[in-house]
């Protein structure tokens, strides 16, 4: 049974500093990993897909790669912003019949203006 | 483009009533169709999916039920609530090939049931 877990579990920072989120999972056969960002109360927003024949995707200030055979992923933000506050969630698509989608319990980013 | 539409946005309901949760998604044809529960504090849940109309699987076994009358509408009921039945509900699609690109939420339902 896939388990994916992300580190750390809450995160604050002052604005401006470069940031790694972690995420790793326990079953390596994966199809894709699926970086997303929740803001309070609200739904998810996908933030970067990457297939697991790829080692990293980049949008804007975003950068996350993919070390499928350690069951790694890690999330880097540059140069961080207050609106960059929210909830990032990792999950992972894979294993035997319909491919679902397993989720960390996310990390919690706070950065401070 | 691709939207996905999910109602209502908050629901207070008492328990032992009914419940009915609706998602309906444009600008793609034959998505699979996800519903997830995030109880307060915890992670996602996956609850149910489909790959096609009529085609329902269950995660969990629950008070819930889902169904998809259309291709690109998915509902999520109860008989019967129970407190444990609140939680955030978000519904989701991804392409029929998961080669394609991303899974897509729609903006959640908060469910309290009193």
């Amino acid at each position: 049974k896939q388990e994916v877990t992300q580190i750390p579990a809450a995160l604050s920072v002052p604005e401006g500093e470069n940031l790694v989120l972690n995420c790793s999972f326990t079953d390596s056969a994966i199809y894709n990993l699926q970086w997303f960002r929740q803001d309070p109360g609200k739904g998810l927003t996908s933030l970067l897909l990457i297939q697991s024949s790829q080692r990293e995707q980049t949008s804007g200030r975003l950068n996350a790669s993919l070390d499928k055979s350690s069951g790694r992923s890690t999330l880097y933000i540059a140069a961080s912003q207050p609106g960059d506050s929210a909830t990032y969630l990792c999950a992972v698509r894979g294993g035997t019949g319909f491919q679902k989608l397993v989720f960390g319990t996310g990390t919690r980013l706070l950065v401070s203006p | 483009s691709q939207t996905i539409h999910q109602w209502p946005a908050t629901l207070v309901q008492p328990v032992g009533s009914p419940l009915s949760l609706e998602c309906t998604v444009e600008g793609t044809s034959n998505p699979n169709l996800y519903w997830y529960r995030q109880a307060a504090g915890r992670g996602l849940q996956l609850l149910f999916y489909s790959v096609g109309i009529g085609q329902i699987s269950s995660e969990v076994p629950q008070n819930l039920s889902a169904s998809r009358p259309q291709d690109r509408q998915f509902i999520l009921s109860s008989k019967k609530l129970l407190l444990s039945d609140s939680g955030f509900y978000l519904c989701a699609w991804s392409p029929g090939d998961f080669g394609q690109g991303l899974d897509t939420f729609g903006s959640g339902t908060r469910l309290t049931v009193v």
